[in-house]
């Protein structure tokens, strides 16, 4: 069974533009979350959906960034415009049930560095 | 703010011997508590995990305990082995959302 992957694995860009990561969850994964870690720090929580639904994305920086998951399968996470603090490691992962106690299966992440 | 703490950024240890990782939490609520290990360019897989209701729980070489009431918890490793090498995160669950640590990166020395 494939796991969670991401895409891009390494994205550079320029202070401004705006770039698109994809998470694909573990397949009938309903709850899908997006983290984020920056310079080696925590990683922080960003956003949980339960398929389409956002469920919870209280730990969005800022309206710069946009999650959706169009139709409960992958989510896309978009920084518009980006900022030198975005830059870090974007993780996405998937469990089955949900909850705190539900284990959740990572992807590799995408390193973001904006320039 | 962090509810999460690990203390100790960096931690060396012989192949044979016992690591003994630890992580510190402020929020009394936590009712569930999770190590997950992290390779370098992989994301986080998961190791362990205890329920607070609990004060140990056993996996092969790897145990965890919990204090709750000095809201503390380590992870042991024994023998450690140069395949442990990696990032430990420990991370805290309350109702869905999950919080973790900042990591603590274990070097087996064979």
């Amino acid at each position: 069974e494939a796991g969670v992957t991401q895409f891009p694995s390494h994205s550079v860009i320029e202070k401004g533009q705006t770039v698109t990561l994809r998470c694909d969850p573990i397949s009938g994964h309903d709850n899908l979350y997006w983290y984020r870690r920056v310079m080696g720090k925590e990683i922080k929580f960003l956003l949980h959906f339960v398929k389409e639904s956002k469920q919870d994305e209280s730990g969005m920086p800022n309206n710069r960034f946009l999650a959706e998951r169009t139709g409960g399968t992958y989510s896309t996470l978009k920084v518009q415009p980006a900022e030198l603090e975005d830059s870090g490691v974007y993780f996405c992962a998937s469990s089955l049930v949900g909850g705190g106690t539900d284990t959740q299966y990572f992807g590799p992440g995408t390193r973001l560095t904006v320039l | 703010d962090q509810q999460v703490k690990q203390n100790s950024p960096s931690l060396s240890v012989q192949e044979g011997r016992i690591s003994i990782l630890n992580c510190d939490y402020t929020n009394s609520m936590f009712d569930y508590f999770l190590w997950y290990k992290k390779y370098p360019a992989e994301g986080p897989t998961f190791l362990i995990s205890i329920s607070s209701i609990k004060d140990k729980n056993e996996d092969g070489r790897f145990t965890v305990f919990l204090n709750k009431s000095a809201k503390h918890l380590s992870l042991h490793i024994v023998p450690s082995q140069p395949g442990d090498s990696a990032v430990y995160f420990c991370a805290a669950a309350l109702y869905d959302k999950v919080i973790f640590g900042p990591g603590t990166s274990l070097s087996v020395i064979p």
